[in-house]
């Protein structure tokens, strides 16, 4: 079957502006996950989705960010108006069951805010 | 606060040596330890994990970890090293009923011919 895709795989933006980032998981995974890998940082953990819902969103950086689970599957990662901090790589991942499960991580969107 | 902590950033071992890449959580209760590799180029793969039962995990291509909670450590090791597993490893901890979950910032493994 199909890993995690996500898209797009490179976003170019100029500051201030609206991006949106989408995760699709593997078929049949309930938990999503998003995070944030800065230029030789580790992994930031950003959000978690059990199905639909996040039981806590307290990861996410700023009120700047927010995200989505629709029908327990596709999720997207909103960031309205872009700062330059925000250039990274946004990392999805999915798993079977919920944490803390093995997750199994996509190629991820690099975001480069300008 | 829960975290983990991988001391040394960047490694270099010759092809042949062994390596151990250090891994420790800060958090007491019962951890659920990762490790996963990311190459040039691609995505996040897990290594290897420890939920519960013998420490002594045993992972792909050759890794191996050993849990020692009175060390909170986590170690990945590997007894020969192949110019392949030149990468970034990450350890990482999650807890049941937690919900986030924690990465290392990665140690760099440099691989000398």
């Amino acid at each position: 079957g199909a890993g995690v895709s996500q898209s797009p795989s490179n976003k170019v933006t100029e500051k201030g502006k609206d991006v949106e980032l989408r995760c699709d998981p593997i078929s049949g995974h309930t938990a999503l996950y998003w995070y944030r890998q800065s230029l030789g940082q580790g992994l930031e953990f950003l959000i978690y989705f059990q199905g639909n819902s996040a039981p806590d969103k307290s990861g996410l950086p700023s009120d700047r960010f927010s995200a989505e689970r629709t029908g327990g599957s596709v999720s997207t990662l909103t960031i309205q108006r872009t700062q330059q901090e925000d250039s990274a790589v946004y990392l999805c991942a999915s798993s079977l069951g919920p944490l803390p499960d093995t997750q199994y991580f996509g190629p991820g969107t690099r975001l480069t805010v300008l | 606060a829960q975290s983990v902590t991988q001391p040394d950033i960047h490694i270099t071992v010759s092809e042949g040596a062994s390596l151990e890449l250090r891994c420790n959580y800060s958090y007491g209760a019962t951890p659920y330890l990762f490790w996963y590799v990311q190459s040039p180029g691609q995505g996040l793969q897990l290594l290897l994990k420890y939920f519960s039962g013998d420490t002594l995990v045993q992972g792909i291509k050759g890794f191996e970890a050993e849990f020692k909670r009175s060390q909170s450590s986590f170690n990945l090791r590997k007894p020969s090293v192949h110019w392949s597993d030149a990468a970034e490893y990450f350890c990482a901890v999650g807890y049941y009923n937690f919900n986030k979950f924690y990465f290392g910032s990665g140690t760099k493994l440099n691989v000398k011919p």
